[in-house]
């Protein structure tokens, strides 16, 4: 069985211009979730979606970033402008209802 | 509100030594419990969960943990370390409302260190 896909793994853009990040999910499940991770730090959540709705995007910054979930399984995560501080790694990651959760490699962002 | 800590930011224990990784949370109800681990630039590994039943957990690579309710505690454990335990690890806890309105936390993490 695939695990979740992420890309680009890496990414380095200038501040002020735009960037996404592309997750695949495991097949059948339901949840996807779309972290930030600082170094050293655990996960912070930014959105998370129950097939192709967002449930709870309270902590993501809506200014700026966006996310969607198109037909319940891939989704996208965009910035636009980078700032300085997105520099981190995305995580994203899917689950069954009250299961784990199974994270992908994630992409690690420098905004330069 | 929902929180989890980590007290720890560091573990070193030797080789072959048993360990402990402290978690402790808070939540209403009765928390979904998880552990993961996480090795240098890759994503995040499930060890092992609680959600109801036995509270000592068995999970992957050796380890497990007690769900201790009246301390609301879930420490992570392993009776023998290897060196190749070596890592990031993180208690993660949920709350146990119904889809759409959980909320699931990560602690802040403790990196273990075996040494050989």
């Amino acid at each position: 069985e695939a695990g979740v896909v992420q890309s680009p793994r890496y990414k380095i853009i200038e501040k002020k211009q735009p960037v996404a990040f592309w997750c695949n999910p495991i097949s059948g499940h339901n949840t996807l979730y779309w972290y930030l991770q600082n170094l050293g730090q655990g996960p912070e959540l930014l959105i998370r979606y129950e097939n192709e709705e967002a449930v709870d995007d309270s902590q993501l910054p809506k200014d700026r970033f966006s996310a969607e979930r198109l037909k319940g399984v891939d989704s996208t995560l965009k910035i636009q402008p980078a700032e300085l501080g997105d520099s981190a790694v995305y995580l994203c990651a899917s689950s069954s209802f009250e299961d784990e959760q199974f994270f992908g490699p994630g992409t690690r962002l420098t905004v330069l | 509100a929902q929180s989890v800590a980590q007290p720890e930011d560091q573990v070193n224990v030797a080789e072959g030594n048993p360990l402990t990784v402290k978690c402790t949370y808070s939540v209403s109800g009765n928390p979904y419990l998880f552990w993961y681990v996480q090795y240098p630039n890759r994503g995040l590994q499930f060890l092992l969960k609680y959600i109801t039943g036995d509270n000592l957990v068995k999970g992957s690579y050796g380890f497990e943990a007690e769900f201790n309710k009246s301390q609301t505690s879930f420490h992570l454990k392993k009776p023998s370390a290897l060196v190749s335990d070596s890592a990031l690890y993180f208690c993660a806890v949920r709350d146990p409302a119904t889809s759409g309105t959980y909320k699931y936390i990560f602690g802040t993490g403790t990196r273990l260190k075996v040494l050989a």
